[in-house]
């Protein structure tokens, strides 16, 4: 079945920092990928995402490359910031529908 | 415009007892979820519904387990009799099928604990 593996956290960071969290999937056809967020005490926000191989999402500073030939969508930031510290979700959808399939999460905190 | 909305945020019940949650999800959307992320995981899905019609069930555990969502708006997700294991957070999420962006709005979730 599909699944997602992120890199185990708690990552630590100061501010300004460069971020990379890594995820790699299993699934089967072709997914589409997501990085969502979760602050402290809310809900999950969509950070950003790609329906497809090669296609870059990005949003508020974050990036992923979509990379079939790896099965990955590492999430990047070139200067984190106190505000960033949240856990962080990556997950896969096949089928325009369907459920999502989740990461365990990431929690990231920077300081100052 | 209002996000999804979930009510009541916390909630704490003791074992064996029912318990019940209720979501509304954004205006317009026909197809809603229920996931449940336990500590330290990701969420997982219940249900899906698909207006009115629940099209995936397969991971909602039905002896104890039920979710209804009469006129194809709000849903209530039921546990009936609430075992230990159940303590998690359970999130609704929206989504307009057939948008050209299909995505999963969440809102912010119950806490239950079951002592």
């Amino acid at each position: 079945g599909d699944s997602v593996t992120q890199m185990e956290g708690p990552v630590t960071l100061s501010e300004e920092a460069f971020l990379t969290i890594n995820c790699t999937y299993t699934a089967t056809g072709y997914p589409s990928l997501f990085w969502y967020v979760q602050y402290p005490g809310e809900g999950l926000q969509l950070l950003l995402k790609a329906t497809k191989a090669d296609d870059k999402g990005s949003n508020k500073g974050f990036e992923a490359t979509y990379r079939k030939e790896t099965t990955s969508f590492h999430l990047e930031k070139g200067s984190v910031q106190v505000s960033d510290s949240a856990v962080y979700f990556c997950a896969l959808r096949t089928g325009t529908a369907s459920k999502l399939t989740f990461g365990t999460g990431t929690r990231l905190q920077v300081t100052l | 415009e209002a996000g999804v909305v979930q009510s009541p945020r916390y909630k704490i019940i003791e074992k064996k007892q029912p318990v019940a949650f209720w979501c509304n999800p954004i205006s317009g959307h026909n197809t809603l979820y229920w996931y449940r992320q336990n500590l330290g995981q990701g969420p997982e899905l219940l249900i899906r519904y698909e207006n009115e019609e629940a099209v995936d069930d397969s991971q909602l555990p039905k002896d104890r387990f039920s979710a209804e969502r009469l006129k194809g708006v709000d849903s209530t997700l039921k546990i009936q009799p609430a075992e230990l294991g159940d303590s998690a957070v359970y999130l609704c999420a929206s989504s307009l099928d057939g948008a050209k962006e299909n995505i999963q709005y969440f809102g912010a979730g119950t806490r239950l604990s079951v002592l």
